[in-house]
């Protein structure tokens, strides 16, 4: 099983729609994130959970709802979206100390129609 | 506030060597980190830097200077594969493990 997964790989949603993100980590980390990728646009940190516990929200819109029930999953649940939200959403892990360099899942491209 | 700055493209021929720099302003510095992403893939961890100095893993090496606010990405031997944006991101002692990115570098390598 490879490191970060995530699901759907593409998402196309109405404005109306609710739908999820999922990612899953398999590789013993105890630190979770959440990014958006836009054009021209550096990356985002939406969310961090450490041991399951949401230590950073980055002035995201709460029309973003992350949970994290387990250190080895996160979800992103998204409602009433808006157009602009249209993005690449990147999932992480990492440990929770030391260099803690972060590792990625292939991300889930997400359509706002 | 935490600012990043980095070129946002470089081009270069097969077997050069190239070198992407990365300036940064934050107020707690606690770790420079290199990523590779290839177009439509996720980000892929290169390398680390937090004390001063070069770190070399194989055609890629990391320079970090703190008191400049410096780092740079150098590639050596270089590869049509190596054809990626290079990401540089730090992290700050306030956010934990979280990591602020910069824009990226497109580095485009032609034969």
């Amino acid at each position: 099983e490879t490191g970060v997964t995530q699901t759907p790989r593409h998402l196309v949603m109405g404005m109306t729609n609710k739908k999820s993100l999922k990612c899953e980590q398999h590789l013993g980390h105890n630190a979770m994130y959440w990014y958006k990728q836009s054009a021209k646009k550096p990356l985002e940190l939406m969310f961090v959970y450490n041991f399951k516990e949401q230590t950073e929200n980055n002035s995201v819109p709460s029309r973003f709802s992350p949970e994290c029930p387990n250190s080895s999953h996160l979800f992103l649940h998204l409602h009433t979206l808006q157009p602009e939200d249209s993005a690449l959403y990147l999932c992480a892990s990492s440990q929770a100390g030391g260099r803690a360099e972060q590792y990625f899942g292939p991300g889930t491209r997400l359509t706002v129609t | 506030g935490q600012n990043i700055d980095q070129p946002t493209e470089m081009t270069a021929t097969e077997g050069a060597i190239v070198q992407i720099n990365c300036t940064y302003q934050t107020s707690g510095f606690n770790g420079l980190f290199w990523y590779q992403q290839h177009a439509g893939e996720a980000p892929t961890f290169l390398s680390y830097n937090v004390l001063d100095g070069l770190e070399e893993k194989g055609r890629f090496s990391s320079f970090l200077s703190r008191s400049k606010g410096y780092s740079y990405l150098l590639l050596k031997e270089l590869q049509m594969k190596d054809s990626a944006s290079y990401l540089c991101a730090v992290r700050d002692r306030q956010a934990g493990t979280a990591l602020i990115f910069g824009k990226g570098t497109t580095l485009s390598v032609s034969s």
